[in-house]
């Protein structure tokens, strides 16, 4: 079974529009991190945000903002005012840190292939 | 503070022929990952390694791949005998000591193997 699931597989705005990137995960153990990951065209992967499974405060920084709901599983990724460079795929992670879990190992989703039209 | 880094960056290969990339971790960070991105497909995990130790290598393939981090150099994944399916995106990733309210891995660039 998918342990993370971003169901858009691909995303098209233009230009100043806000846009929400869905990320579901799906962990039996009650101490997990959650991550989104970025890569732009030139492919290499740029870390976002990490989030611990005990603090469910949502957080923005900038333009970007990350919607921690443990009661729906969900972990969504939310882009402002959308910019042409924000053009990339976003891959959301699930890190579990229960015992017999390798601790560190990242499940990956597909991935959301945003494109932001000018 | 320089990053992962991995190299070569590109590595065309022909079929049968063997594929050695190398990751050098952020300084000061002691465990490495190794992914594979395979087209159409997100990242899959497949090694873990601490300096010395192979701590969990139940993402690699049981033949032709291997993965060491030895005391002194770089992390090493060794493809023997290449073939075309092995054509991807090799991750390497790198976090420091873990302490579990500061597990955050950082990713090298990628090498992209082309197996012709």
């Amino acid at each position: 079974a998918q342990k993370v699931t971003q169901a858009q597989t691909e995303i098209s705005v233009v230009e100043k529009e806000d846009v929400t990137l869905d990320c579901v995960y799906e962990t039996r153990d009650t101490t997990y991190y959650l991550f989104w990951y970025k890569q732009p065209p030139s492919g290499e992967l740029v870390f976002l945000i990490r989030r611990n499974s005990f603090d469910e405060q949502n957080e923005i920084s900038g333009r970007y903002s990350w919607n921690f709901q443990k009661s729906t599983s969900s972990f969504n990724f939310t882009i402002t005012a959308s910019q042409v460079v924000d053009s990339a795929v976003y891959f959301c992670a699930l890190s579990e840190a229960g015992r017999g879990s390798t601790l560190g190992r990242l499940y990956f989703g597909r991935g959301t292939q945003l494109t932001v039209w000018p | 503070n320089a990053g992962v880094m991995q190299n070569p960056r590109h590595l065309v290969r022909r079929r049968g022929q063997e594929a050695r990339l190398r990751c050098s971790p952020m300084k000061g960070h002691s465990h490495v990952y190794w992914y594979r991105q395979l087209p159409e497909e997100g990242l899959k995990f497949m090694v873990y390694l601490q300096k010395e130790n192979i701590i969990d290598e139940s993402g690699m393939p049981k033949e032709r791949f291997s993965a060491e981090f030895p005391k002194e150099g770089p992390s090493i994944l060794r493809i023997q005998q290449v073939v075309r399916g092995d054509s991807a995106a090799y991750f390497c990733a790198s976090s420091p000591l873990l302490v579990r309210r500061k597990e955050t891995q950082y990713f090298g660039p990628g090498t992209r193997l082309l197996v012709l």
